[in-house]
Formats: C-alpha cells, sequence, structure tokens
C-alpha cells in the first residue's frame, strides 16, 4: 500500500532561510506525488505535483521539489522564506484505485520568524 | 480555474440533529468528489468517494448510514451527517476533480462541524 512519512511535525526558520521540509513514500508502483498547503481554516492549495515527468518540479511561490527514487524522496524546499510562507504543508500520493485517490502524510507545520 | 465551494463555512447544530454540507465546482464538472475530515491538528482523513449518479464508496470504518453522501450531479455533492454528536465535531474539506488538464484534486475551503 502507498504511504508517505513526514518527518518533523514542526519546523522552524527564519525569514530568509532557506525552507526544507522532508517528505518520504512508499509505493510499490511509480507514484504521483503531490505537496499541499493548508492556512489556518481553510482547504488545501497545491504547490506542486510530480507525475513521473521531470524529477526537479517547481511549483507556485518559489517552491520546488525532487524526486529521488534511490531515496523515496519527495521534499520540499524554497530557498528563501516569507512571513507568509507559514502553514500546514502536506505530502501526499496518489493512490490509483480507478478514482486516484491522495494518502496524505501527517503534516510539518512551518514556523517563519522574523 | 478549477474552483470548488463547499457551504456552509461553519455550523453549529445540536446532538441528534442532522447537518447537509454542500460542495460545488464553479467552472468544471466533476466526475469524481472526495470528502475527507480533518481533526485539530492532524492530517486530512478520506471518508469516501463519489462518482456522479452512483453510490459513494467509503473508507474502512466510516458508518455510511451515519455520513450520507450523494453525487446528484457534476457539479454537486452533498454529505449529510445524519444524528450528529460531538464527536462528529470536526472540519470537513471536500475536492473534486475533472477530467482531461483537470484530473487532479482541486479542494474546497472546507466546513467547520460543531455539535453542542
Amino acid at each position: 500500500a502507498q504511504s508517505v512519512t513526514q518527518l518533523g511535525s514542526h519546523v522552524s526558520v527564519s525569514e530568509g532561510a532557506l525552507v526544507l521540509l522532508r517528505c518520504n513514500y512508499s509505493s510499490s508502483v511509480p507514484p504521483y506525488l503531490f505537496w499541499y498547503v493548508q492556512y489556518p481554516n481553510q482547504g488545501l492549495q497545491l504547490l506542486l505535483k510530480y507525475t513521473s515527468a521531470a524529477t526537479l518540479v517547481k511549483g507556485i511561490n518559489d517552491f520546488e521539489a525532487e524526486f529521488k527514487k534511490s531515496e523515496t524522496s519527495f521534499h520540499l524546499t524554497k530557498p528563501s522564506a516569507h512571513m507568509s510562507d507559514a502553514a500546514e504543508y502536506f505530502c501526499a500520493v496518489g493512490v490509483n484505485t480507478g478514482f486516484q485517490k491522495l494518502v496524505f502524510g501527517t503534516g510539518t507545520r512551518l514556523l517563519v520568524s522574523p | 480555474g478549477a474552483v470548488v465551494s463547499q457551504h456552509p463555512s461553519w455550523v453549529i447544530c445540536k446532538s441528534g440533529t442532522s447537518v447537509k454540507i454542500e460542495c460545488r465546482s464553479l467552472d468544471f464538472q466533476a466526475t469524481t468528489m472526495f470528502w475527507y475530515r480533518q481533526f485539530p491538528k492532524q492530517s486530512l482523513m478520506l471518508m469516501a468517494t463519489s462518482n456522479e449518479g452512483s453510490k459513494a464508496t467509503y473508507e474502512q470504518g466510516v458508518e455510511k448510514d451515519k455520513f450520507l453522501i450523494n453525487h446528484a450531479s457534476l457539479t454537486l455533492s452533498t454529505l449529510t451527517v445524519t444524528s450528529a454528536h460531538p464527536e462528529d465535531s470536526s472540519f470537513y474539506i471536500c475536492s473534486a476533480r475533472g477530467t482531461g488538464g483537470l484530473n487532479e484534486q482541486y479542494f474546497g475551503p472546507g466546513t467547520r462541524l460543531t455539535v453542542t
């Protein structure tokens, strides 16, 4: 069964610092991988997705993620954190049951300090 | 494009009553809609998947008689929480998946349900 593991429930960075949020996946088939962001009391917004094309995926707001099959990882990075990046981030893997369900990780809360 | 709305955004109901939550795809046709539940500071748990015109597929452990899902059209799905209890209080989020270039899930803003 497909699953994702997000290491670190909280990550704290200073404004302007590199953001690194970790995600490892488990999948018996080539995975579809996603990163979503959730602001308080809101739904999820797609940041980026990997669908077996380029291994380095660029998303919105300067976020990017690199698919590394050898490490079964899909870590999310951003070169310079902004205060507005403070939110909850979820990694997800697509499970193709005909409907392509999403299985979410437990989430990582990004805290950005001035 | 690919906007999903939910109504209401928050609702308070008394224990024992039923409450209906609507999920609409505003600018595309959603062949599949998904309903998730999110407890405070936790991840999203898929409750059920619905395809237009057919019965919903519920995840293991989700009571289908308690959480009634109807997907009557390509732009509307409803979740009815029947005989609600305080433990049903949660954040309910829907997503909709279209076809072609819109074959990923687009999420609604969520509905906060509080049962008193």
